[in-house]
């Protein structure tokens, strides 16, 4: 059984531009959340969606937003890029909201 | 503020001895929660989920919840070269103060080192 694929691996980014990251979850699975992982932070959650619709949401700027498709695959969006935003981001799917979540390998967004 | 809290480490332990590591969480709303282990430069791997109060057993690992005390643990039994990483705390069924649900809280996580 496939695993939870996200795209792209790594990204270099200049600051103000914006970037969409990819995730397609472990089949059948149909809810999928996001993670921002950086040294200081931790892991920080952004929010989650299950049968396209956002169903959690972290303490994010309005900057960070994202969607589902019916197909369960995930896309998130950062818009206007700041340096702070150099991250790993970790996408996980779950059978359900709140359940056991399994992780991707993660995007690195360095910008610069 | 809703927080789950762990000691940082690093934990040191001799092959062949039980680890234990230990989290506390703030929110007594808390539902599930889940230990992750992450080597260095990969993404957090899913190795134990616990509900219910008591312990739950899975080969070398045990997990022990203590509602009441909010506390929730994690023993490696024979422990390994290879089970030295970053073990992460999360728990979910909480809510923020500022309203509304949210997905999973992660401990800073622990930094473990098995010594052979």
């Amino acid at each position: 059984k496939a695993g939870v694929t996200q795209t792209p691996r790594y990204l270099i980014k200049t600051r103000g531009q914006q970037v969409t990251l990819s995730c397609s979850p472990i089949s059948g699975h149909r809810s999928v959340s996001w993670y921002q992982q950086t040294p200081g932070q931790g892991l920080q959650f952004l929010f989650e969606y299950f049968s396209e619709t956002q169903r959690n949401k972290g303490n994010f700027p309005g900057r960070f937003s994202g969607r589902q498709f019916s197909n369960s695959r995930s896309e998130m969006n950062v818009s206007t890029l700041e340096l702070g935003d150099s991250a790993l981001y970790l996408c996980a799917s779950s059978l359900r909201v709140n359940t056991e979540a399994f992780f991707g390998q993660g995007t690195r967004l360095t910008v610069v | 503020q809703k927080e789950v809290e762990q000691n940082s480490g690093p934990l040191s332990v001799p092959e062949g001895a039980i680890a234990s590591l230990n989290c506390t969480y703030s929110d007594r709303g808390s539902q599930s929660f889940f230990w992750y282990r992450q080597y260095s430069g990969k993404s957090p791997e899913l190795i134990m989920f616990i509900y219910s109060n008591g312990d739950k057993e899975d080969g070398r690992f045990t997990a022990q919840l203590n509602k009441a005390s909010q506390y929730v643990s994690l023993l490696i039994r024979d422990s390994q070269p290879s089970d030295s990483a970053t073990y992460l705390c999360a728990v979910t069924g909480a809510r923020y103060s500022g309203g509304g649900a949210d997905g999973l809280t992660f401990g800073k996580g622990t930094h473990l080192i098995i010594q052979p």
